[in-house]
């Protein structure tokens, strides 16, 4: 079993459409869950953090953990084309020295006009 | 203006042929790391550095080489590059290398192993 599972897509939607954005772990020793968001020929970008299941919110997004399903997902509302990028998510051990990020292979989204 | 720089943002190389891809940041950020990213392998991490003289392996560090001299500077070395290390290479940085810091991306350095 693969440690991190995310699906490639690509994704692609209407303007305003709410997007679902997934991924699978199977590391128990994750404790730490974000999400980054890469435009096209650039570095990524750190979108969301969290460290507990449950929901967090941020303007459009929300991210959301299930550490007992071990599934994360990142929901983006209202969604516009300058959504349109690629989406990791990432993990982690811990927050102290120990700081090695796994990331998913990421989703490519259209958010078309 | 905070920023991770790279340089080269493009290289063409052969086999063999020593190179060196150079970070550097100007927000004192103790935390470095290095990342390859191929299509359908997603992004990896290569060497990390939590601080000057202080680096340890990631996931894939066969093939490379690091140092941490100075703080604001964490070259990629590459002794003997080989054509399965062409790929797009991002330098980050953080703070202190906690997972809830932002993690800073350079542009990316593409390369090409001949």
């Amino acid at each position: 079993q693969k440690e991190v599972e995310q699906d490639p897509g690509p994704l692609s939607v209407p303007e305003g459409a709410i997007v679902s954005l997934n991924c699978t772990y199977s590391n128990s020793a994750f404790q730490y869950f974000m999400w980054y968001r890469q435009y096209s020929r650039k570095g990524p970008e750190l979108l969301m953090y969290t460290y507990s299941s449950g929901n967090k919110e941020d303007g459009r997004f929300t991210a959301q953990v299930d550490k007992s399903s071990k599934y994360i997902s990142l929901f983006i509302r209202d969604s516009q084309p300058s959504d349109s990028a690629t989406y990791l998510c990432a993990f982690t051990n811990g927050g102290g020295s120990n700081y090695k990020l796994t990331f998913g292979k990421g989703t490519l989204l259209t958010v078309n006009p | 203006e905070a920023q991770v720089t790279q340089n080269p943002r493009y290289l063409i190389t052969v086999t063999g042929k020593k190179l060196t891809v150079t970070c550097s940041q100007n927000m004192n950020h103790e935390y470095m790391s290095w990342y390859r990213q191929d299509p359908g392998l997603g992004l990896r991490q290569i060497y990390y550095s939590m601080n000057v003289e202080v680096t340890d392996k990631g996931d894939v560090p066969e093939g490379y080489k690091v140092s941490r001299k100075e703080k604001r500077n964490f070259p990629l070395i590459l002794e003997s590059p080989s054509p399965n290390q062409t790929s797009l290479y991002f330098c980050a940085s953080s703070l202190t290398g906690l997972a809830k810091e932002t993690q800073y991306f350079g542009p990316g350095t593409r390369l090409l192993v001949l």
